[in-house]
């Protein structure tokens, strides 16, 4: 069985552009969390996602959304970013929503900002 | 604020030796659970091992085994027979029914093994 898929895996931006990041869940899982992984800050929640609709959203700027389709697979966007945007992005899958699914990691997205 | 705190930014064991890394968080939830995660340099989060609240129980996992003190809000992680392969940035999370599917991760603790 695939595991979570997370394209592209390194990404050069410039500050004031917008990316988008993707995400593939592992087959039959519906919920999708997104995750900011900086030294500085650690693993941040960003949001999640369960068919389709946002369930949650962590602390951050409207700058960063996210959008779920209906084979599962996540969208992240990021617009006008900034160099603090710098980051690893850590997508997690699980079969459903609730806190005893466990949540299985992609291998994340490295994004550097010039 | 509910934190997690893993207070050994670093940790190094002797291959077959056993180690043990700390962790403590903060929340005045009751329903929650608790995980620890690997991370090797190939940056894959890995689930290692996971822990409801509601459960006194201390669960075990092969060569990994949790030390649960509900009370003290302390989850610290236990590796016996270290092997090489085991090194890794180690975080320390949990999860809050109320929250749904945020998860609130410590520092980390990275655990060299040395051969």
């Amino acid at each position: 069985k695939a595991g979570v898929t997370q394209t592209p895996r390194y990404l050069i931006k410039t500050r004031g552009q917008q990316v988008t990041l993707s995400c593939s869940p592992i087959s039959g899982h519906r919920s999708v969390s997104w995750y900011q992984q900086t030294p500085g800050q650690g693993l941040q929640f960003l949001f999640e996602y369960f068919s389709e609709t946002q369930r949650n959203k962590g602390n951050f700027p409207g700058r960063f959304s996210g959008r779920q389709f209906s084979n599962s697979r996540s969208e992240m966007n990021v617009s006008t970013l900034e160099l603090g945007d710098s980051a690893l992005y850590l997508c997690a899958s699980s079969v459903g929503t609730g806190v005893i699914q466990p949540q299985h990691f992609g291998d994340g997205t490295r994004l550097s900002i010039l | 604020a509910q934190t997690v705190t893993q207070s050994q930014p670093e940790m190094s064991v002797q291959e077959a030796e056993t180690v043990t890394l700390s962790c403590t968080y903060d929340t005045s939830e009751s329903d929650y659970y608790l995980f620890w995660y690997k991370q090797p340099p190939s940056r894959q989060m890995i689930l290692v091992i996971r822990q409801e609240a509601y459960k006194q129980q201390n669960a075990t996992e092969n060569r990994f085994s949790v030390n649960f003190q509900k009370a003290a809000k302390s989850f610290s992680l236990k590796i016996s027979d270290s092997q090489l392969g085991d090194a890794a940035m180690y975080f320390c999370a949990y999860r809050i029914s109320s929250l749904g599917e945020d998860m609130r991760f410590g520092a980390g603790t990275r655990l060299t093994v040395k051969p």
